[in-house]
């Protein structure tokens, strides 16, 4: 009963440096999407992904990439790390798109970039 | 683009008192309403939904009602105690004016409550 796991919990990176962060849904859920979370800022989408091998942009995608070679994996990469990357990521997937579907949320990535 | 405005905090209250945070959104259609509460160090969970007009959502004591009259989907609680210390967050799903479909999001309101 895994729901949605983000991998790594914690991590520290240098200005400059690149990295992956993990996202795993075992619900086989259609739509996956990456949230930044800073304070007083709420939840900002960054990138969606309505189905394998199908992404797009949502309000604050600039220095993020993300693919979906499966139904299960929805990896969000940095890829040259900034001071304004710090924040916490929250992947989270829904069985599909619509009105009335719930979102399934992981435990959340804390990154903080120096 | 579809909105949710949410009472800001920090709000703080003692153990027993009645909880009030308020959700008003703009939205296309008829989508479902949402409140998720993030415990500290944790990720969002669903605490409870309404899917229609004059629905109510209820889930460990707490409760909202889908007022589609005034746009608003106020959370209440009779009685918090100190493990509903947490944020909450409103949010529907929609659309955003670019199209794309997403959960809109409160900023949420952090809650403490003290013994």
């Amino acid at each position: 009963n895994a729901g949605v796991t983000q991998t790594p919990k914690f991590q520290v990176l240098k200005t400059g440096q690149s990295m992956t962060l993990q996202c795993a849904q075992d619900m086989n859920h259609e739509y996956m999407s990456w949230y930044r979370q800073d304070p007083g800022m709420g939840l900002r989408l960054i990138h969606y992904s309505v189905g394998a091998g199908i992404t797009d942009q949502g309000e604050v995608p600039n220095g993020y990439n993300v693919s979906r070679s499966t139904t299960e994996d929805f990896p969000l990469r940095l890829l040259s790390a900034a001071p304004s990357q710090t924040s916490v990521y929250f992947c989270a997937s829904t069985l599909r798109t619509g009105l009335n579907t719930e979102a399934f949320f992981g435990q959340g990535t804390r990154l903080t970039v120096v | 683009g579809d909105s949710v405005t949410q009472m800001e905090g920090p709000v703080t209250l003692s153990e027993e008192a009645f909880l009030t945070i308020n959700c008003t959104y703009t939205a296309t259609g008829y989508p479902s309403l949402f409140w998720y509460v993030q415990y500290p160090g944790e990720g969002l969970q669903l605490l409870l939904k309404a899917t229609k007009a004059d629905d109510k959502g209820s889930n460990k004591g707490f409760e909202a009602t889908y007022r589609k009259e005034t746009t608003s989907f106020h959370l209440e609680k009779g009685s918090v105690q100190v493990s509903d210390s947490a944020v909450y967050f409103c949010a529907l799903p929609g659309y955003s004016g670019a199209g794309s479909y997403q959960l809109t999001f409160g900023k949420g309101t952090k809650l403490s409550v003290i013994p």
